[in-house]
């Protein structure tokens, strides 16, 4: 069984600076994957970034990037220079490798201070 | 682009009553996977879908079931809705293969 982590249930953060999502996982698998999803108030879940459990580096894509630390079962979301419509709930997921099932953690509520 | 819609954004239903939520995808994707969302509890998943015709229960199916007679639509079916099932579903849908899902808009679903 899978279980994801999520243990900051809402932040705030002045916009522009950086922030840190916090996300631990539990997994008895041996090669699985590591999502972000960004979820705005309109609803629709937008994949944001993913990182395998075999990757060497951490994963990036623009001000996103996964900060991966394989012994601490920990893959923190970093978002870099905040912006106002970063604002949003933030899922972290998992699956074990070509499982193709999602285990979601409960979400983090990320609001940007003008 | 993925594209995952969703037939109703918002939806109201009295206890008792059959619901019907339908998911069409328009990328060929062989999963599909229906999800329910509340607060505090994250996405949890009802049932899937590896293929036409094919399903499997997630981790809450009591109380749903689901229906794919198309590789497109996926539709979740509530045989008499309680008033604890209401909630936001989410769909989603997938490659064979690939661990990416890509999320319809939702329905915000209300049973009274």
């Amino acid at each position: 069984a899978q279980k994801i982590t999520q243990t900051q249930p809402g932040m705030f953060v002045q916009e522009k600076e950086a922030v840190t999502l916090d996300c631990t996982y539990d997994t008895s698998d041996p090669s699985y994957g590591l999502f972000w999803y960004k979820q705005p108030s309109s609803g629709e879940m937008i994949f944001l970034i993913y990182q395998g459990s075999y990757d060497q580096q951490n994963a990036t894509e623009g001000r996103y990037s996964l900060n991966f630390q394989k012994a601490r079962k920990s893959a923190n979301l970093v978002i870099s220079a905040s912006q106002l419509g970063d604002s949003a709930m933030y899922f972290c997921a998992m699956s074990a490798l070509l499982d193709e099932k999602l285990t979601f953690g409960t979400g983090t509520r990320l609001t940007i201070i003008p | 682009d993925v594209k995952v819609t969703q037939s109703s954004r918002y939806l109201v239903k009295r206890t008792g009553e059959k619901v019907f939520l339908e998911c069409v995808q328009d990328m060929d994707h062989e999963n599909m996977f229906w999800y329910r969302q509340d607060p505090g509890l994250g996405l949890r998943l009802i049932y899937f879908s590896y293929d036409v015709k094919m399903k499997e229960k997630g981790d809450i199916p009591e109380g749903y079931s689901v229906s794919r007679e198309k590789k497109e639509r996926f539709s979740l079916i509530l045989e008499s809705a309680s008033t604890n099932q209401t909630s936001m579903y989410l769909c989603a849908s997938s490659l064979a293969g690939e661990e990416t899902q890509y999320f319809g808009p939702g329905t915000r679903l209300l049973v009274l």
